[in-house]
């Protein structure tokens, strides 16, 4: 599976915006951008995936790139409760009986 | 949505002690499940693959006989920390996938914080 980067932390007002950027430069056609996140003290909640075209519910959009080397999730009006850990993973659609990879992820501090 | 379900959320308990954690998947079958491991201030770090009705998968460094793990069923799957000793404490943390999928997101238990004294 590919590798992201992130960047380690980021802040965020309160009832803004939270863009949050992975890159994946080495992404191969059939793998699938994942979001999570990790509030203090549980487990990973999934947030939002794609593989191309960009995609939203309730909690995210996810915006990738045409050439798909990188993606934001966008938080459209975040909240205190959204203070979390961050991860962008990929992961090829055909590695079912396989693990996703955590790297250290985006450290978002939402502030009043 | 998918739930996993894993219990206990908290187990403290003296050095020597054996200690079984239980990850199940509430409303899908799951013939895969992952167990992972978190120390503080750290991502989580796979320990294991478990398959329902064979032997579990075990990455580099986890010991199997330490870390027993038995998936008898495809909604249940079990982690054993035998002889837990202070340096097993940590935050350990279930996964299942949902559905036949192969892009299907995995599901994670909201973990057990073992500490051991």
């Amino acid at each position: 599976d590919a590798k992201t980067t992130q960047p380690p932390s980021m802040d965020c007002a309160e009832g803004r915006a939270a863009n949050l950027p992975c890159n994946h430069s080495t992404i191969s056609g059939n793998e699938y951008v994942y979001w999570y996140r990790q509030i203090h003290s549980q487990g990973p909640q999934y947030i939002i995936h794609g593989l191309k075209n960009n995609e939203t519910n309730e909690m995210a959009s996810l915006i990738i790139t045409e050439d798909r080397k990188s993606s934001t999730l966008i938080l459209p009006h975040a909240t205190l409760r959204d203070t979390a850990v961050y991860y962008c993973i990929v992961r090829a659609a055909n590695n079912y009986g396989q693990n996703f990879v955590f790297g250290p992820g985006t450290r978002l501090s939402v502030l009043p | 949505g998918a739930v996993v379900s894993q219990h206990p959320s908290r187990v403290i308990c003296k050095s020597g002690t054996s200690v079984k954690i239980e990850c199940r998947s509430l409303d899908f079958q799951a013939t895969t499940m992952f167990w992972y491991r978190q120390f503080p201030k750290q991502s989580l770090m796979l320990m294991a693959t478990s398959n329902e009705g064979s032997k579990a998968t075990y990455e580099q460094g986890v010991e199997k006989d330490k870390f027993l793990i038995n998936h008898a069923s495809l909604t249940l799957s079990t982690l054993t920390v035998t002889s837990a000793h202070p340096e097993d404490s940590s935050f350990y943390i279930c996964s299942a996938r949902a559905g036949t999928n192969s892009n299907q997101p995995q599901h994670f238990g909201d973990g057990t914080r073992l500490s051991i004294l």
